[in-house]
């Protein structure tokens, strides 16, 4: 069983580019949600993955975006970057059962810095 | 709207004490509350979690009580070792849907 991988580890950007991060989900979960975490903060969340459609969002205006593929895994894509983008990017992978969701398990984060 | 406060935001405990990290929740619906440990430019990683069915749940040395009625949630962190120096994030969520709320952080210091 594999765990969750996230790519890349680092990025630096500058304002008003566009960047994708990607993330492999752990063997046998369908679900991936994404977070955003600043520097002394906790996870923040942005939305979820479930079948290849988005699942919920948390409050993160529309240039965040993403996608899931059918083997489940996943990218966040930012348009328009700010400085206030800098953080640590997050993905969780988790399985859903009819309608219960089960634990969710972090890959290693992608640190985008944005200049 | 839904809100998990943490405290304290840091903490000192000599290496063998115990130590207690306190949350607060907002939304009545929640009914699953993971701990996550997470060290210095690691992923967050699950040391224990406790569903509303139940009051306590422990695993060694560490142990989560959980008082519905008052909406709080504890981790509490028995002989602790300097390896348990870390932040710790505490979350709560509906199982029925898809989002984890997560407290602020608590910097633990374990010291030798």
């Amino acid at each position: 069983e594999t765990g969750v991988t996230q790519s890349p580890t680092h990025l630096i950007k500058t304002r008003g580019q566009q960047v994708t991060l990607r993330c492999s989900s752990q063997s046998g979960h369908n679900t991936v949600s994404w977070y955003q975490q600043a520097l002394g903060q906790g996870p923040q969340f942005i939305f979820q993955y479930y079948r290849e459609e988005e699942n919920g969002r948390g409050n993160f205006p529309p240039r965040f975006s993403g996608l899931q593929f059918p083997n489940y895994s996943s990218e966040l894509n930012v348009n328009a970057l700010e400085l206030d983008d800098s953080a640590l990017y997050l993905c969780a992978s988790s399985s859903r059962t009819g309608d219960s969701y089960n634990e969710q398990f972090f890959g290693p984060g992608t640190r985008l810095t944005v200049l | 709207g839904e809100n998990v406060e943490q405290h304290p935001s840091t903490l000192s405990v000599q290496e063998g004490d115990s130590a207690v990290i306190k949350c607060t929740y907002s939304d009545s619906a929640s009914n699953y509350f993971p701990w996550y440990k997470q060290e210095l430019g690691k992923r967050p990683q699950l040391i224990i979690d406790i569903r509303s069915n139940v009051g306590e749940k422990k695993d060694q040395r560490i142990a989560v009580t959980l008082n519905k009625t008052a909406k709080h949630f504890s981790l509490h962190i028995t002989e602790t070792q300097p390896e348990d120096s870390a932040v710790y994030f505490c979350a709560a969520s509906n199982s029925g849907t898809y989002k984890y709320i997560f407290g602020t952080g608590t910097r633990l210091k374990v010291l030798a």
